[in-house]
């Protein structure tokens, strides 16, 4: 079983670049989440889709866009990278079946960016 | 907003004792769940503990249970037998029934001394 699974693991930008982080779930969950990880302050919940077709914004949304492109796959976009940007990000997925709520997490992604 | 707080940024226990980490969230909503996430070296999250609002009944988990105070708004969590693996950064979390936005506490360093 693969659960959740995210590419890249690590990734090196400079200021402006742009990138898309992959993720992709095979549990056939229908919420998936993206949160970024920083010292000192827990995981940020950035955007989440509770299902195919929505999206909404987290606590910090800025910088980013996302795409729910099917039921398996949440991308997460930098249009244009800025060093406050640098942190570990984190895809994650649930059920939302309203009896067995938790997440399951993708193991992360380590950006930075100069 | 909903807000997690984990007071204690580190703690350290000896191997095969008790330790107890705090957690305090702050909503206005009756139904709701809380977690406990263990974050070991790997970075890999773990769920370590699940509890359900409309239970009284604290949630156990082998070596780890919770003491669940929903007046108090408290949660915490306590590892008995103390291992070496438990050696993790350990988050507590925080999702209403409603959505799926499940929001994290800033974590606490739990270090087992051998």
């Amino acid at each position: 079983n693969a659960g959740v699974t995210q590419t890249p693991k690590f990734q090196v930008l400079k200021t402006g670049q742009s990138m898309t982080l992959q993720c992709a779930q095979d549990m056939n969950h229908n919420s998936m989440y993206w949160y970024r990880q920083d010292p000192g302050m827990g995981l940020r919940l950035i955007y989440y889709s509770a299902s195919e077709g929505t999206t909404d914004k987290g606590e910090v949304p800025n910088g980013y866009n996302v795409s729910r492109l099917n039921k398996r796959e949440f991308s997460l976009r930098l249009e244009s990278a800025a060093p406050s940007q640098t942190s570990v990000y984190f895809c994650a997925s649930s059920d939302a079946d309203g009896y067995n709520e938790k997440l399951f997490f993708g193991s992360g992604t380590q950006l930075s960016v100069l | 907003a909903q807000t997690v707080t984990q007071s204690q940024p580190e703690m350290s226990v000896q191997e095969a004792e008790t330790v107890t980490l705090s957690c305090t969230y702050d909503t206005s909503e009756n139904n709701y769940y809380l977690f406990w996430y263990k974050q070991p070296p790997s970075r890999q999250m773990i769920l370590v503990i699940r509890q359900e609002a409309y239970k009284q009944q604290n949630a156990t988990e082998n070596r780890f249970s919770v003491n669940f105070q929903k007046a108090a708004k408290s949660f915490s969590l306590k590892i008995s037998d103390s291992q070496l693996g438990d050696t993790a950064m350990y988050f507590c979390a925080f999702m209403t029934t409603y959505n799926n936005d499940m929001r994290f506490g800033a974590g606490t360093r739990l270090t087992v001394k051998p």
